[in-house]
């Protein structure tokens, strides 16, 4: 098994143009989970879902979007990329929301 | 107030140290609980859930007291390789997690 992949690795955006951060997974967990990690915080919980075609927002979805229509994958989609969205982004999957797995990560940073 | 609080350190201890992190979290109503072991540029690691009674994995030990909404992490015999920064997380019942910023361990030789 893979686990939790992420791609891209690395990503330089400018302000206004938009991007997908792709998240598979082949545990066949139901529930999959979008994370950003600022430096020297926690991560913040921006979207879950908890199964296909289910979302719901977390902590800090404002700027962001996802969709859910396999169980596999979870994309995260910036539509306006803003300075304040430079982060890490980790997508994490789970069974019945537990122990979560999480992705190698992207780094993103926004100029 | 934040909802996971935790001292971010940096702990420095020698091999073989007895270390202790401590958490706490704001939510009573939060159902589960756990610590993750992130290294330097990496994600995050399940390392172990904490349940009511307290429970031990070798070297680690974790406790919780729901009265006090806290949540304990010991490590004994530091190894270099427990260098990391651990972090604490509380599940609610809605399955929003929230994790604590992190404390950083180092072991020095």
């Amino acid at each position: 098994n893979a686990g939790v992949t992420q791609t891209p690795k690395f990503r330089i955006l400018k302000i206004g143009q938009s991007m997908t951060l792709q998240c598979t997974q082949d545990m066949n967990h139901n529930y999959m989970y979008w994370y950003r990690q600022d430096p020297g915080m926690g991560l913040k919980l921006i979207y879950y879902s908890v199964g296909a075609g289910i979302t719901d927002k977390g902590e800090v979805p404002n700027g962001y979007n996802v969709s859910r229509s396999t169980t596999e994958d979870f994309p995260l989609r910036l539509e306006l990329a803003a300075p304040s969205q430079t982060s890490v982004y980790f997508c994490a999957s789970s069974f019945l929301g537990e122990t979560q797995y999480f992705g190698p990560g992207t780094r993103l940073l926004v100029l | 107030r934040k909802e996971v609080e935790q001292d971010p350190g940096p702990f420095n201890v020698p091999e073989g140290a007895t270390v202790a992190f401590n958490c706490t979290y704001s939510n009573s109503a939060s159902q589960s609980f756990f610590w993750y072991r992130q290294d330097c540029r990496k994600e995050p690691k399940l390392l172990m859930s904490v349940y009511s009674s307290g429970n031990e994995d070798g070297r680690f030990t974790a406790q919780l007291n729901r009265a006090s909404q806290y949540i304990s992490l010991l490590i004994r015999d530091s190894k270099l390789s427990d260098s990391a920064t651990y972090l604490c997380v509380v599940n609610s019942n809605n399955n929003d997690m929230r994790f604590g910023a992190g404390t950083r361990l180092t072991v020095k030789p």
